[in-house]
């Protein structure tokens, strides 16, 4: 069964840093595109950083220069990690396996989420 | 970068049909993926490019794509289909990835 099983989210303080990892089961994360997706509470999806099989990574303009997207072949596992995080950080962060093709790009699976929540 | 326009909210008869739509620039250029979202669930993809349907996903639900809209289609709709749903596309870079704010969808 394909898999994702994100942790590592809990309570931090402006301007901390937290790791948030993400196990995949079923497949293999250097394999494939892996994204990050957060939704703020009450809110919609905001797609936050991408990892591509050959390594090349991209973040959304809000988290780019504090987060850092990466991947651990061994452990299969995805990370994202946060640095100098912001209230406005405070969110359930999903993992996803992006799949894609010259025309489109679709997420499946999704993990089930992990709250962090920036507050002093 | 570029955006996804949704409907903020939608609502259906139930056994009715239903089309849930997404506007931007890079769908000109990108099929549309959608997502079902439940309340205190993870998302859910139902259909992805053209007009795919992962293992599972009901036979009612089914896309389409004209100009720079991509639609969702809900051809009978059931109670259980009563939620949030997002599109999503590559941006125009084709790097950066966006979402569509959300349409609540009420069966009523």
């Amino acid at each position: 069964e394909v898999q994702l099983v994100e942790t590592g989210g809990g309570l931090i303080q402006p301007g901390g840093s937290l790791r948030l990892s993400c196990a995949a089961s079923g497949f293999t994360v250097s394999s494939n595109y892996m994204s990050w997706v957060r939704q703020a509470p009450g809110k919609g999806l905001e797609w936050v950083s991408v990892i591509y099989s050959g390594g090349y990574t991209y973040y959304a303009d809000s988290v780019k220069g504090r987060f850092t997207i990466s991947r651990d072949n061994s452990k299969n596992t995805l990370y994202l990690q946060m640095n100098s995080l912001r209230a406005e950080d405070t969110a359930v962060y999903y993992c996803a396996r992006e799949l894609t093709t010259v025309t489109h790009n679709w997420f499946d699976p999704w993990g089930q989420g992990t709250l962090v929540t920036v507050s002093s | 970068s570029s955006e996804l326009t949704q409907d903020p909210a939608v609502s259906v008869a139930l056994g009715q049909t239903v089309r849930i739509t997404c506007q931007g620039d890079s769908l000109r250029s990108y099929y549309a993926s959608w997502y079902q979202q439940k309340p205190g669930q993870a998302p859910v993809l139902v259909i992805y490019g053209k007009n795919n349907r992962p293992s599972g996903i009901p036979d009612r639900f089914s896309g389409s794509s004209s100009g720079n809209t991509g639609s969702l289609t809900i051809t009978g709709a059931q109670a259980e289909d009563e939620a949030d749903y997002y599109c999503n596309s590559r941006d125009s870079s084709g790097n950066h990835r966006v979402f569509g704010g959300g349409t609540k969808l009420t069966v009523l």
